[in-house]
Order: C-alpha cells, then sequence, then structure tokens
C-alpha cells in the first residue's frame, strides 16, 4: 500500500516560516492534499490538488512540490497556527480500485 | 451552507455492529457530484479512512477494514451511513463524515480529497 511519509514535529518562532514535507513514491504524479487539525476539533482542509487555497484560508498558506516531496509552508507564522498538519493522496492502482492515503501528521509547534 | 452531522450511539460492545449516520443538509443542488466518505482518529493518534460512498451507490473502502464495513446512502433523508461489524476496543475512536470532490490529474486519472467535514463523534468500545 501507498505510505506518506512526515515528520512527526516542526517548531517555529512567530513572524518565521514553517515548512511541513510530505514524502512518497512519484508523490507529485497523485495531488497532494493538507489538513490543519486543532486540537478538538475537526480537520480543515487548507491546501487542495497540491497548491490551491479553499475560500478563506489566507494566502499565508502555500503548497509546492519538490521531486518525491509536497510541502507545505507556512508564511508569517501566527500562534493560532499551532495544530497538527495532514497530508493526503489518493492512490488506486490495477490491484485495488482506490484509497484515500494520509501521512501520519505532523505536529506544529509556535514558540 | 453545507453542513455534516453524525449521529449514532457513543457506547458500542465488543463483538457488536456500530452504526452511525451523517446527516447532509444546505447545497442540494450538487450532492450527487461528489463522494460522502467516513474517517476516524482513535485517541492520540492519525487520520484513517474507512471508506466513501457516490449517491449513486458506488463504493470505496479502506483495504484493510473492507471485510467489516458497509456504506450506505439514503438520497431521500439525505444521509449517509456507516456500519462496523464485530468491534474491539482497537475501533475505539472520534468518527467524522466529509464531504469529497473529484479532481483530475495531468493524466485525466481521478482523484478524491475532503473539503467539508462534520464535526465528529467519539465511540467507545467497551463492555
Amino acid at each position: 500500500s501507498y505510505v506518506l511519509t512526515q515528520p512527526p514535529s516542526v517548531s517555529v518562532a512567530p513572524g518565521k516560516t514553517a515548512r511541513i514535507t510530505c514524502g512518497g513514491n512519484n508523490v507529485r504524479s497523485k495531488s497532494v492534499h493538507w489538513y490543519q487539525q486543532k486540537a478538538g476539533q475537526a480537520p480543515l482542509l487548507v491546501i487542495f490538488s497540491g497548491s490551491d487555497r479553499p475560500s478563506g484560508i489566507p494566502e499565508r498558506f502555500s503548497g509546492s512540490y519538490s521531486g518525491n516531496t509536497a510541502t507545505l509552508t507556512i508564511s508569517r507564522v501566527e500562534a493560532g497556527d499551532e495544530a497538527d498538519y495532514y497530508c493526503q493522496v489518493w492512490d488506486s492502482s490495477v490491484d485495488h480500485p482506490g484509497s484515500v492515503v494520509f501521512g501520519g501528521g505532523t505536529q506544529l509547534t509556535v514558540l | 451552507q453545507l453542513q455534516l452531522q453524525e449521529s449514532g450511539p457513543g457506547l458500542v460492545k465488543p463483538s457488536d455492529t456500530l452504526s452511525l449516520t451523517c446527516s447532509v443538509s444546505g447545497d442540494s443542488k450538487s450532492r450527487g457530484y461528489y463522494y460522502w466518505g467516513w474517517i476516524r482518529q482513535p485517541p492520540g493518534r492519525g487520520l484513517e479512512w474507512i471508506g466513501s460512498v457516490h449517491y449513486s451507490g458506488s463504493t470505496y473502502y479502506n483495504p484493510s477494514l473492507k471485510s467489516r464495513v458497509t456504506i450506505s446512502v439514503d438520497t431521500s433523508n439525505k444521509q449517509f451511513s456507516l456500519k462496523l461489524y464485530s468491534v474491539t476496543a482497537a475501533d475505539t475512536a472520534v468518527y467524522y463524515c466529509a464531504r469529497l470532490p473529484v479532481g483530475y490529474t495531468n493524466d485525466d486519472a481521478p482523484y478524491y480529497y475532503m473539503d467539508v467535514w462534520g464535526k465528529g463523534t467519539t465511540v467507545t468500545v467497551s463492555s
């Protein structure tokens, strides 16, 4: 089965830039989506289709690819950005019709 | 504005069937364009997709849960449901329902993601 790998934790000072990575085999071909989950809340979609932002998500959130890694970048980090972040792809092949696959999640700490 | 609301028992006995319903309100014109799914999160752990259903009845299931899961849709009542059979303590989790839009890669392959989520409901499996 397809595996997405995220670092367990990332720390950043307020006002700085946070980068959260998501690695997977040929991940660029699969379209990566990103979710923010604050403590006690449901996940919130922050980036879809690699780099698109849903309505209401600040421009400080952006998505990109480099090689076999997708990256969620949060610019000018604020205390309110502290949360768990998950990447996700849709994986399908000749062996199975299709599955949602999540990365293990990254805890973002704002120092 | 689309809203999703999970409902069902908060406590289920081991070996019993976990049954949850997701009620969909708002944005009724486009419901047929989406898949609708269930995701769960055990305490202190990450997200796990359970499966998804289209209003046509077409389904996708997580291969690791497929033998114990049925997801169905009730178009007249604007609901979709989850049944998880033969539950154990490992099925204790917060269960979310969500809407899944479709996109297409450069190779015209479909992909799905979750753009609207319910608030989640906690289910504990215990005797």
